[in-house]
């Protein structure tokens, strides 16, 4: 079982551009879900997909959109890129829209400069 | 709105001694509650949950405990051990019908166990 993974690993990218982050879930996954984890932080909501749909939202500007596909894969956009935005964006795949448990990736490394 | 508090790191024990790390929540209605453990350079990791009042949630030798009076879930372990080392997170979650709400995550607790 590959569990969730995510991918790229590490990603450095200018004030102003786009980056697309990429998620896998674990194996009988159908729901996905993406978390900013900042430097000393806890992990913040950003959404969660159900049925390729956004289903919840945390409290995350619109520059951050996602997408998830027929395969329950998902992917987090985010657009005009601030260096506030420098984190570790985790993915977390869980079954159904009420899965009790979360299963995370070891993360995206975003670095704005 | 939600939210989770917990004790403020690092925490540096001895190894055999006891840990206890204070959560307190705050959220509506009858969230699940959770540990997750975060070693260096990895992703987080589901340590144990409890989701209705007075459970018990347990794992490798950690425990938790369901408090609504208090609103709180304190995690202990009898010995600690140098690879038992990382960052603890508390983390709640509610249910409405809409189904699951994303985590709420406490700041974090980095403990420390020297030999």
């Amino acid at each position: 079982d590959a569990g969730v993974t995510q991918s790229p690993t590490h990603l450095i990218k200018t004030r102003g551009q786009q980056v697309t982050l990429r998620c896998s879930p674990k194996s009988g996954h159908d729901t996905v879900s993406w978390y900013q984890q900042a430097l000393g932080q806890g992990p913040q909501f950003i959404f969660q997909y159900y049925e390729e749909e956004e289903r919840q939202r945390g409290n995350f500007p619109d520059r951050f959109s996602g997408h998830q596909f027929p395969n329950y894969s998902s992917e987090l956009n985010v657009n005009a890129l601030l260096l506030g935005d420098s984190a570790l964006y985790l993915c977390a795949s869980s079954r159904g829209a009420e899965g009790t448990e979360a299963f995370f990736g070891q993360g995206t490394r975003l670095t704005v400069v | 709105g939600n939210s989770v508090t917990q004790m403020e790191g690092p925490v540096t024990l001895s190894e055999e001694a006891f840990l206890t790390i204070n959560c307190t929540y705050t959220a509506t209605g009858y969230p699940s509650l959770f540990w997750y453990v975060q070693y260096p350079g990895e992703g987080l990791q589901l340590l144990l949950k409890a989701t209705k009042a007075d459970d018990k949630g347990s794992n490798k030798g950690f425990e938790a405990t369901y408090r609504k009076e208090t609103t709180s879930f304190h995690l202990e372990k009898g010995s600690v051990q140098v690879s038992d080392s990382a960052v603890y997170f508390c983390a709640l979650r509610r249910y409405s019908g809409g189904g699951a709400d994303g985590l709420t995550f406490g700041k974090g607790t980095h403990l420390i166990i020297q030999p």
